[in-house]
């Protein structure tokens, strides 16, 4: 299995745009996650699905943020408008049940 | 909900010696404690994990202890070497949540 994948790896945006991250979780899992990683607040979790239905979303810090998953191979984490807050790796983790979370590589988001 | 305290924060070695990370959590129900390494521009990746069944695991030079009723969890790694050096994060999941609390992260640095 190719683990986790998630696009883009990097991605630089001005202030306002639409930013979409997207995740392709390894096949079988059940559990996905999206974590965002700073300095500041180390990593936090965003939002967490099981069987492709959000289950907690209280990490979410705001409605600029938003999350789906249409089908059990692919998720999607989207930021409009984005702002240099944001500015953040995000992972996107995969799991069978509680067992171990394999992390994505991760995209490293950077907004002007 | 469940708040998990990492320490120390940085912790400096020379190679050769023992390294000790400590994490104490607060939620009774949490039964499942991975530790996570993440190596500089890297995914966190698990190195040892331990549920609350167990009082102490071992892998090689890395071991987990447990104290259910202290509710704290240690990582010891003997024999420090420097590709070891990285940062560490504790976790402390529920049972039936799979939504894990991540501790603030240790800096190990193990000096040649």
């Amino acid at each position: 299995d190719a683990g986790v994948i998630q696009s883009p790896r990097h991605e630089v945006t001005e202030m306002g745009q639409e930013v979409t991250l997207r995740c392709k979780p390894i096949s079988g899992h059940n559990s996905l996650f999206w974590y965002r990683q700073t300095m500041m607040r180390g990593l936090e979790l965003l939002i967490y699905f099981n069987n492709n239905v959000p289950i907690d979303d209280s990490g979410m810090p705001e409605d600029r943020f938003s999350a789906k998953m249409p089908n059990a191979s692919f998720s999607t984490l989207k930021i409009q408008p984005s702002e240099p807050r944001d500015s953040a790796v995000y992972f996107c983790a995969s799991s069978l049940g509680e067992l171990e979370q394999y992390f994505g590589p991760g995209t490293r988001l950077t907004v002007t | 909900g469940e708040n998990v305290e990492q320490h120390p924060s940085t912790l400096s070695v020379q190679e050769g010696d023992s390294a000790v990370i400590k994490c104490t959590y607060s939620d009774s129900a949490s039964n499942y404690f991975p530790w996570y390494k993440q190596e500089l521009g890297k995914r966190p990746q698990l190195i040892i994990d331990i549920r609350s069944n167990v009082g102490e695991k071992k892998d090689q030079r890395i071991a987990v202890t447990l104290n259910k009723t202290a509710k704290h969890f240690s990582l010891h790694i003997t024999e420090t070497q420097p590709e070891d050096s990285a940062v560490y994060f504790c976790a402390a999941i529920p049972g039936g949540s799979y939504i894990p609390t991540f501790g603030r992260g240790t800096s190990l640095i193990v000096h040649p």
